[in-house]
Protein backbone atom coordinates (compact mmCIF):
# COMPACT_ATOMS: atom_id res chain seq x y z
CA UNK A 1 0.00 0.00 0.00
CA UNK A 2 1.51 3.04 -1.08
CA UNK A 3 -0.83 5.65 1.31
CA UNK A 4 1.24 9.14 0.82
CA UNK A 5 4.03 9.36 -1.45
CA UNK A 6 6.57 12.89 -1.42
CA UNK A 7 8.96 13.55 -3.92
CA UNK A 8 11.86 14.16 -3.86
CA UNK A 9 13.02 12.98 -0.62
CA UNK A 10 16.15 14.65 -0.49
CA UNK A 11 16.85 18.14 -2.23
CA UNK A 12 19.48 20.97 -1.86
CA UNK A 13 19.13 24.62 -3.32
CA UNK A 14 20.74 27.70 -3.65
CA UNK A 15 19.08 30.73 -2.22
CA UNK A 16 16.58 31.97 -4.68
CA UNK A 17 15.99 29.32 -6.20
CA UNK A 18 12.66 27.53 -6.87
CA UNK A 19 11.37 24.40 -6.87
CA UNK A 20 7.94 22.22 -6.21
CA UNK A 21 7.56 19.60 -3.79
CA UNK A 22 4.93 16.69 -5.03
CA UNK A 23 2.33 14.99 -2.98
CA UNK A 24 -0.06 12.06 -4.12
CA UNK A 25 -1.80 10.09 -1.96
CA UNK A 26 -4.46 6.42 -3.34
CA UNK A 27 -6.65 6.54 -0.16
CA UNK A 28 -9.45 8.77 -2.30
CA UNK A 29 -9.23 11.58 0.76
CA UNK A 30 -10.45 14.55 0.63
CA UNK A 31 -8.30 16.63 2.44
CA UNK A 32 -4.55 17.17 2.25
CA UNK A 33 -1.76 19.03 3.77
CA UNK A 34 1.39 20.85 3.53
CA UNK A 35 3.46 20.83 7.31
CA UNK A 36 7.35 21.57 7.76
CA UNK A 37 9.07 20.16 10.46
CA UNK A 38 11.86 22.29 12.50
CA UNK A 39 13.43 20.98 15.92
CA UNK A 40 11.22 22.03 18.94
CA UNK A 41 8.09 23.42 17.17
CA UNK A 42 6.77 19.94 16.42
CA UNK A 43 4.62 19.99 13.11
CA UNK A 44 3.64 23.61 11.41
CA UNK A 45 0.35 23.81 8.70
CA UNK A 46 1.56 25.60 5.93
CA UNK A 47 -1.42 25.09 3.51
CA UNK A 48 -4.07 23.05 3.47
CA UNK A 49 -6.69 21.52 0.82
CA UNK A 50 -10.12 20.70 2.00
CA UNK A 51 -11.12 19.16 -0.87
CA UNK A 52 -10.77 19.33 -4.83
CA UNK A 53 -10.49 22.65 -6.18
CA UNK A 54 -9.96 24.62 -2.67
CA UNK A 55 -6.96 25.88 -0.68
CA UNK A 56 -6.55 28.02 2.47
CA UNK A 57 -3.58 29.07 4.79
CA UNK A 58 -2.49 27.34 7.61
CA UNK A 59 -0.22 28.79 10.14
CA UNK A 60 2.86 29.44 8.31
CA UNK A 61 2.17 30.43 4.55
CA UNK A 62 4.99 33.28 3.71
CA UNK A 63 6.62 32.20 0.71
CA UNK A 64 5.05 29.17 -0.02
CA UNK A 65 2.11 28.19 -2.71
CA UNK A 66 0.39 25.01 -3.31
CA UNK A 67 -1.63 23.48 -6.56
CA UNK A 68 -4.28 20.78 -5.76
CA UNK A 69 -4.37 19.04 -9.04
CA UNK A 70 -6.79 16.71 -8.54
CA UNK A 71 -8.27 14.86 -5.70
CA UNK A 72 -4.68 12.81 -5.39
CA UNK A 73 -2.56 15.14 -6.21
CA UNK A 74 -1.24 18.80 -3.77
CA UNK A 75 1.87 19.95 -4.76
CA UNK A 76 3.78 22.55 -2.28
CA UNK A 77 6.10 25.30 -4.26
CA UNK A 78 8.63 27.67 -3.39
CA UNK A 79 9.01 30.53 -5.87
CA UNK A 80 12.38 31.60 -4.41
CA UNK A 81 13.84 30.12 -1.98
CA UNK A 82 15.64 31.32 1.36
CA UNK A 83 18.18 29.70 4.43
CA UNK A 84 15.18 30.01 6.59
CA UNK A 85 12.98 27.20 4.26
CA UNK A 86 15.73 24.80 5.28
CA UNK A 87 13.44 22.18 7.02
CA UNK A 88 11.70 18.68 6.40
CA UNK A 89 8.43 19.11 4.81
CA UNK A 90 5.42 16.52 5.18
CA UNK A 91 2.44 15.80 3.24
CA UNK A 92 -0.26 14.38 4.89
CA UNK A 93 -4.07 13.49 3.70
CA UNK A 94 -6.91 12.68 5.76
CA UNK A 95 -10.90 12.03 5.18
CA UNK A 96 -11.80 14.90 7.96
CA UNK A 97 -15.82 14.41 6.61
CA UNK A 98 -15.83 11.47 9.09
CA UNK A 99 -14.82 12.86 12.61
CA UNK A 100 -11.65 12.12 14.37
CA UNK A 101 -10.18 10.38 11.69
CA UNK A 102 -6.30 10.50 11.08
CA UNK A 103 -4.02 12.00 8.99
CA UNK A 104 -1.87 9.54 7.12
CA UNK A 105 1.58 11.32 6.44
CA UNK A 106 4.54 10.42 3.66
CA UNK A 107 7.88 10.11 4.65
CA UNK A 108 8.89 13.62 4.21
CA UNK A 109 10.97 15.67 1.74
CA UNK A 110 14.23 17.33 3.24
CA UNK A 111 14.96 20.30 2.22
CA UNK A 112 18.34 22.28 2.52
CA UNK A 113 18.47 25.62 1.25
CA UNK A 114 22.23 27.52 0.90
CA UNK B 1 0.73 30.90 17.41
CA UNK B 2 1.41 27.06 19.74
CA UNK B 3 -1.47 26.02 22.01
CA UNK B 4 -0.89 22.71 22.38
CA UNK B 5 3.03 22.60 24.99
CA UNK B 6 4.18 19.16 25.00
CA UNK B 7 6.48 18.25 28.10
CA UNK B 8 9.23 17.11 29.04
CA UNK B 9 10.95 17.95 25.15
CA UNK B 10 13.32 15.35 25.70
CA UNK B 11 13.57 12.05 27.74
CA UNK B 12 16.04 9.42 27.92
CA UNK B 13 15.61 6.23 30.37
CA UNK B 14 16.80 2.69 30.59
CA UNK B 15 14.50 -0.14 29.46
CA UNK B 16 11.60 -1.10 31.95
CA UNK B 17 11.03 2.34 33.24
CA UNK B 18 7.54 4.30 33.38
CA UNK B 19 7.41 7.33 31.81
CA UNK B 20 4.82 10.17 31.40
CA UNK B 21 4.51 12.68 28.78
CA UNK B 22 2.33 15.73 29.11
CA UNK B 23 0.38 17.98 26.52
CA UNK B 24 -1.00 20.99 27.88
CA UNK B 25 -3.43 24.12 26.43
CA UNK B 26 -5.01 26.99 27.37
CA UNK B 27 -7.55 26.13 25.01
CA UNK B 28 -10.66 23.68 24.48
CA UNK B 29 -10.16 20.90 22.48
CA UNK B 30 -12.87 18.91 20.55
CA UNK B 31 -10.82 15.22 20.22
CA UNK B 32 -6.88 14.99 20.90
CA UNK B 33 -4.95 12.71 19.30
CA UNK B 34 -1.52 11.30 19.96
CA UNK B 35 1.27 9.92 16.82
CA UNK B 36 4.39 8.37 17.12
CA UNK B 37 7.27 9.13 14.47
CA UNK B 38 10.46 7.37 13.92
CA UNK B 39 13.04 8.88 11.90
CA UNK B 40 13.02 8.86 8.77
CA UNK B 41 9.60 8.51 8.40
CA UNK B 42 6.18 10.97 9.15
CA UNK B 43 3.97 10.32 12.05
CA UNK B 44 2.02 7.88 12.51
CA UNK B 45 -1.31 7.83 14.66
CA UNK B 46 -1.66 6.19 18.11
CA UNK B 47 -5.23 6.67 19.38
CA UNK B 48 -7.80 9.46 19.36
CA UNK B 49 -9.74 10.61 22.56
CA UNK B 50 -12.81 12.07 22.34
CA UNK B 51 -14.58 12.78 25.65
CA UNK B 52 -13.28 14.73 28.67
CA UNK B 53 -11.69 12.42 31.28
CA UNK B 54 -12.08 9.32 28.70
CA UNK B 55 -8.83 7.07 28.92
CA UNK B 56 -7.62 4.93 26.04
CA UNK B 57 -5.13 1.73 26.75
CA UNK B 58 -2.86 0.17 23.42
CA UNK B 59 -0.58 -2.22 24.90
CA UNK B 60 1.97 -0.95 27.61
CA UNK B 61 0.12 2.86 26.58
CA UNK B 62 -2.33 4.43 28.56
CA UNK B 63 -3.88 7.57 27.04
CA UNK B 64 -6.28 10.21 29.25
CA UNK B 65 -7.79 13.51 27.93
CA UNK B 66 -8.17 15.87 30.71
CA UNK B 67 -12.08 16.05 32.20
CA UNK B 68 -11.62 19.59 30.76
CA UNK B 69 -10.52 18.87 27.53
CA UNK B 70 -7.59 21.34 27.74
CA UNK B 71 -4.67 18.48 28.33
CA UNK B 72 -3.93 14.86 27.44
CA UNK B 73 -1.21 12.49 29.51
CA UNK B 74 0.25 9.73 27.79
CA UNK B 75 1.80 6.99 30.14
CA UNK B 76 3.74 4.04 29.18
CA UNK B 77 4.55 0.99 31.28
CA UNK B 78 7.75 -0.49 31.64
CA UNK B 79 9.58 0.85 28.18
CA UNK B 80 11.19 -0.94 25.78
CA UNK B 81 13.82 0.48 22.70
CA UNK B 82 11.11 0.06 20.52
CA UNK B 83 9.40 3.11 21.72
CA UNK B 84 12.07 5.46 20.75
CA UNK B 85 10.62 8.15 19.04
CA UNK B 86 8.91 11.58 18.61
CA UNK B 87 5.56 11.75 20.48
CA UNK B 88 3.21 14.29 19.36
CA UNK B 89 0.10 15.34 20.29
CA UNK B 90 -2.26 16.95 18.22
CA UNK B 91 -5.56 18.20 18.45
CA UNK B 92 -9.02 19.44 16.98
CA UNK B 93 -10.96 22.71 18.21
CA UNK B 94 -14.43 23.61 17.42
CA UNK B 95 -13.62 26.50 15.00
CA UNK B 96 -10.91 24.13 13.28
CA UNK B 97 -12.90 20.83 12.87
CA UNK B 98 -10.83 20.29 9.78
CA UNK B 99 -7.28 20.85 10.72
CA UNK B 100 -5.01 19.67 13.09
CA UNK B 101 -2.91 21.69 16.08
CA UNK B 102 0.46 20.21 16.76
CA UNK B 103 2.31 19.79 20.11
CA UNK B 104 5.63 20.53 20.52
CA UNK B 105 6.86 16.85 20.93
CA UNK B 106 8.67 15.11 23.03
CA UNK B 107 11.31 12.86 21.93
CA UNK B 108 12.24 9.77 23.67
CA UNK B 109 14.87 7.37 23.89
CA UNK B 110 14.55 4.33 25.53
CA UNK B 111 18.26 2.24 26.67
CA UNK B 112 18.73 -1.27 26.37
Amino acid sequence: NAGVTQTPKFQVLKTGQSMTLQCAQDMNHNSMYWYRQDPGMGLRLIYYSASEGTTDKGEVPNGYNVSRLNKREFSLRLESAAPSQTSVYFCASSDFQIPNQPQHFGDGTRLSIL
Amino acid sequence: TQLLEQSPQFLSIQEGENLTVYCNSSSVFSSLQWYRQEPGEGPVLLVTVVTGGEVKKLKRLTFQFGDARKDSSLHITAAQPGDTGLYLCAGTTSYNTDKLIFGTGTRLQVFP
